[in-house]
């Protein structure tokens, strides 16, 4: 079975600095990793995923995340935050009929 | 747009009502997903069609909660005699059936039940 824990369901950061939020997973095969954004009563956009290959994944605005299997870590990262950044964001991994198991989340406050 | 899309958006009903939300995938996908996403909580996985096959439908919350996809396009998901935990979004996916499971994910339906 596989499964997502999220570390910290909130996060604070000032514009400007740096994002990181955490995801660690458990499962029994190799995983595939994503991570998504949410907005206030919207649905989930993709940010990034890991399939196979390189272990650092570049993203959609600015958004990165590096897979760790020693760890069974998989971090998002953002050098700069920005105000429009503030969202719920959800990491997860994909089970054996290829749906997701997301952890949950994490809300990221971005402070003026 | 050719983007999943959901209706409603809102649905407000009073308990012991019936519900039906309808999911339009991505025209070329032909897996479909259902979730739900309590306040506070990550999507939690409901059931899931290949095609018009449902292939996994062991998730559903209790005998409550039905799904169909007829001709394999769009879905329903059909919550019966409506209960206040029943209050939740409602989200559904599509993906093309790839190794990776990447899914793409409409904006959701809101059930208040009251």
């Amino acid at each position: 079975a596989q499964s997502v824990t999220q570390l910290g369901s909130h996060v604070s950061v000032s514009e400007g600095a740096l994002v990181l939020l955490r995801c660690n997973y458990s499962s029994s095969v190799p995983p595939y990793l994503f991570w998504y954004v949410q907005y206030p009563n919207q649905g989930l956009q993709l940010l990034l995923k890991y399939t196979t290959g390189a272990t650092l994944v570049k993203g959609i605005n600015g958004f990165e995340a590096e897979f760790k299997k020693s760890e069974t870590s998989f971090h998002l990262t953002k050098p700069s935050a920005h105000m429009s950044d503030a969202a719920e964001y959800f990491c997860a991994v994909r089970g054996s009929a290829r749906q997701l198991t997301f952890g949950s989340g994490t809300q990221l406050t971005v402070l003026p | 747009d050719t983007g999943v899309s959901q209706n409603p958006r809102h649905k407000i009903t009073k308990r012991g009502q019936n519900v039906t939300f309808r999911c339009d995938p991505i025209s070329e996908h032909n897996r479909l997903y259902w979730y739900r996403q309590t306040l506070g909580q990550g999507p939690e996985f409901l059931t899931y069609f290949q095609n018009e096959a449902q292939l996994e439908k062991s998730r559903l919350l209790s005998d409550r909660f039905s799904a169909e996809r007829p001709k394999g396009s769009f879905s329903t998901l059909e919550i019966q005699r409506t209960e206040q935990g029943d209050s939740a979004m409602y989200l559904c996916a599509s993906s093309i059936d790839v190794e990776t499971g990447e899914a793409f994910f409409g904006q959701g339906t809101r059930l208040t039940v009251v």
